[in-house]
């Protein structure tokens, strides 16, 4: 059980947009910045998001991220097969001093 | 371009102790946080625990009893230990790097496949 929860899957059609939510509490996303990360399998993750909303350089402007309260979200926009990969939020609790993550979303581009 | 590989030993029998290095190249090792973060197979990741170029450590409750990690500035490197191994322990054990003032762990390494069986 993560401290973090996301769903399990979500889904949309090439060219759309999808939505990955990470809900948390006031000791983590509450109280601290939010990143995402994409993993394809096999491999490392990968830096999408970090400080709630910032994209590191390489990232297209198509990944985004939001954070309202306790949640934040990942938004995807102009969806490609190529975007199909886990995604995983991660914050610092402040309560348990450790870095969490969420159990990751698997994004399928239909 | 900065470059971590983590390297060690793939197969490790229960009860042993575990020892990861992370070798950083391209940049510097200080002023960063550094982490080991775990992923079972088919499973989430997991923090391990981090590093500071400082030296200083924080480490997960779930683990502390077990983890030590250092940093070595004249290698350029830093390193896990995990004692008391058990199957549970079986990973891929990334280690990635967090720059001070940023919230985000922008470099990772490649992964290293642990596996704990006698």
């Amino acid at each position: 059980q993560s401290v973090l929860t996301q769903p399990p899957s979500v889904s949309a059609a090439p060219g759309q947009k999808v939505t990955i939510s990470c809900s948390g509490s006031s000791s983590n996303i509450g109280n601290n910045y939010v990143s995402w990360y994409q993993q394809f399998p096999g491999t490392a993750p990968k830096l999408l998001i970090y400080d709630n909303n910032k994209r590191p350089s390489g990232i297209p402007d198509r990944f985004s991220g939001s954070k309202s309260g306790t949640s934040a979200t990942l938004g995807i926009t102009g969806l490609q097969t190529g975007d199909e990969a886990d995604y995983y939020c991660a914050t610092w609790d402040s309560s348990l001093s450790v870095w969490v993550f969420g159990g990751g979303t698997k994004l399928t581009v239909l | 371009q900065v470059l971590l590989q983590e390297s060690g030993p793939g197969l490790v029998k229960p009860s042993e102790t575990l020892s990861l290095t992370c070798i950083v190249s391209g940049g510097s090792i200080s002023n960063y946080f550094w982490s080991w973060i775990r992923q079972p197979a088919g499973k989430g990741l997991e923090w391990i625990g981090r590093v500071y170029g400082s030296g200083t450590t924080n480490y997960n409750p779930s683990l502390k009893s077990r983890v030590t990690m250092s940093l070595d500035t004249s290698k350029n490197q830093f390193s896990l230990k995990l004692t008391s191994l058990t199957a549970a322990d079986t990973a891929v054990y990334y280690c990635a790097r967090r720059t001070n003032g940023f919230y985000g762990m922008d470099v990772w390494g490649q992964g290293t496949t642990v596996t704990v069986s006698s």
